[in-house]
């Protein structure tokens, strides 16, 4: 079975500074890995995914995350925040060749403060 | 072109009411999958359908929860006789096909409240 760890529920931030959020995850076999948005009382949006190609996966509004397979995590970046990337973050996991089932973290929150 | 649509936006209902929340897909979209999302929780998987065929219903309580996809017109998730507990946020996504390549496209969900 698969899992995702989103260590930090809270997470603030100044703007115009590196925002940082960490995803770890757990796995059997070799997994895809995303990141999704949520805006308030809004559905999820996909910021980027991981499918076994490039370790380093650039994604919309400036956001990045890395696969690192010894350290079974896939941290989201961006290296200057914008007022407009508060929002809440999910780290999901699925498994290649298991169809399309998500399993999500139970999210990070983050604030941007001026 | 159209996302995935849900409806109603919001919906509220008295403790043993029956609760029905509809889901169309995008368009060109013949698989689609129901999730939960419970205050300050990640989203759980429930089920996963195709045309007129549940393929994966693992994450679906035993009682009281249903789910189909018609031939014609939209999903729909039916609970029955709810219970406050079942007060969350239901996504509804969709996608051309079932395989990993294929990205889900997420509706803006339906807020359960049971009172």
């Amino acid at each position: 079975a698969q899992s995702v760890t989103q260590l930090g529920s809270h997470v603030s931030v100044s703007e115009g500074a590196l925002v940082l959020l960490r995803c770890n995850y757990s796995s059997s076999v070799p997994p895809y890995l995303f990141w999704y948005v949520q805006y308030p009382n809004q559905g999820l949006q996909l910021l980027l995914k991981y499918t076994s190609a490039a370790t380093l996966v650039k994604g919309i509004n400036g956001f990045e995350a890395e696969f690192k397979k010894s350290e079974t995590s896939f941290h989201l970046t961006k290296p200057s925040a914008h007022m407009s990337d508060a929002a809440e973050y999910f780290c999901a996991v699925m498994l290649t060749g298991g169809g399309n089932k998500l399993t999500f973290g139970t999210g990070t929150q983050l604030k941007v403060e001026l | 072109n159209a996302g995935v649509m849900q409806n109603p936006r919001h919906l509220v209902r008295r403790r043993g009411q029956e609760a029905r929340l509809r889901c169309s897909p995008m368009k060109g979209h013949s698989h689609v999958y129901w999730y939960r999302q419970l205050p300050e929780e990640g989203l759980k998987f429930m089920v996963y359908l195709q045309k007129e065929n549940i393929i994966d219903e693992s994450g679906m309580p035993k009682e009281r929860f249903s789910a189909e996809f018609p031939k014609e017109g939209p999903s729909i998730l039916r609970i029955q006789q709810v219970v406050r507990g079942d007060s969350a946020a239901y996504f509804c996504a969709s996608s051309a096909a079932g395989g990993n390549n294929s990205p889900l496209h997420f509706g803006n969900g339906t807020r359960l409240t049971v009172t």
